[in-house]
């Protein structure tokens, strides 16, 4: 199964600062390849999914995310956050089945 | 109503005993998964089913058993509680590889 590595365990940024989390896989074939949120108190969300072509995807809420095939990454970028984009964060990748990094848990002050 | 639901919501229970947490989806989806999350671990798969006669171990199985009662229905059990199976446990569906949709969890404590 895939390890995926989540490269910060939490982030503490300023409303309208730039957020950029990393996240690495570790081995390459088809894969598929999803950021999930978690508003607290609440399930996983779907931000954005990768499976084929354009390796810049755009997701909700201003979201967007970059797969490096030959970087083995899908790291999430959103330009300018808000206070409500608070919460935790996971990658994911799917080759036969779904794993998850450890998550980065999000802080927007206000 | 909720496409992915989850019962209970919360649940106390003690050492030893055993408890069933129930899934249901009204989304059709033929795959159902069982994770769990603890804090500074993400989500860590128990079991899937890739449909009603097909059940598969996930990574941290030791524990725990499943039931697909039917296309729909996808149930989590823990024979023999113990304290270290405290944690938050979600149920999810996909349609083949695509994105999985979460219920809202089951907040399990084992005292």
């Amino acid at each position: 199964a895939q390890s995926v590595s989540q490269h910060n365990h939490h982030v503490i940024l300023s409303e309208a600062a730039s957020l950029e989390l990393g996240c690495n896989y570790s081995y390459g074939g088809t894969v598929n390849l999803f950021w999930y949120v978690q508003y607290p108190g609440q399930h996983l969300q779907l931000l954005l999914k990768y499976f084929s072509g354009d390796p810049l995807v755009k997701g909700i809420k201003g979201f967007e995310a970059e797969f490096i095939k030959s970087k083995f990454s899908f790291n999430l970028r959103k330009p300018s956050v808000q206070w409500s984009d608070t919460a935790e964060y996971f990658c994911a990748v799917n080759d036969y089945k779904l794993s998850f990094g450890a998550g980065t848990t999000v802080t927007v002050r206000a | 109503d909720a496409d992915v639901t989850q019962t209970p919501r919360n649940r106390i229970t003690k050492t030893g005993k055993r408890i069933m947490l129930e899934c249901s989806q009204t989304k059709g989806h033929d795959r159902m998964y069982w994770y769990r999350q603890d804090p500074g671990l993400g989500l860590r798969l128990i079991y899937y089913s890739f449909d009603v006669k097909d059940i598969n171990k996930g990574e941290i199985s030791d524990g725990y058993s499943v039931s697909r009662q039917a296309q729909a229905k996808f149930s989590l059990s823990l024979e023999s509680a113990i304290p270290n199976q405290t944690a938050l446990y979600f149920c999810a569906t996909s349609q083949g590889n695509q994105p999985q949709h979460f219920g809202d969890g089951t907040r399990l404590s084992i005292l």
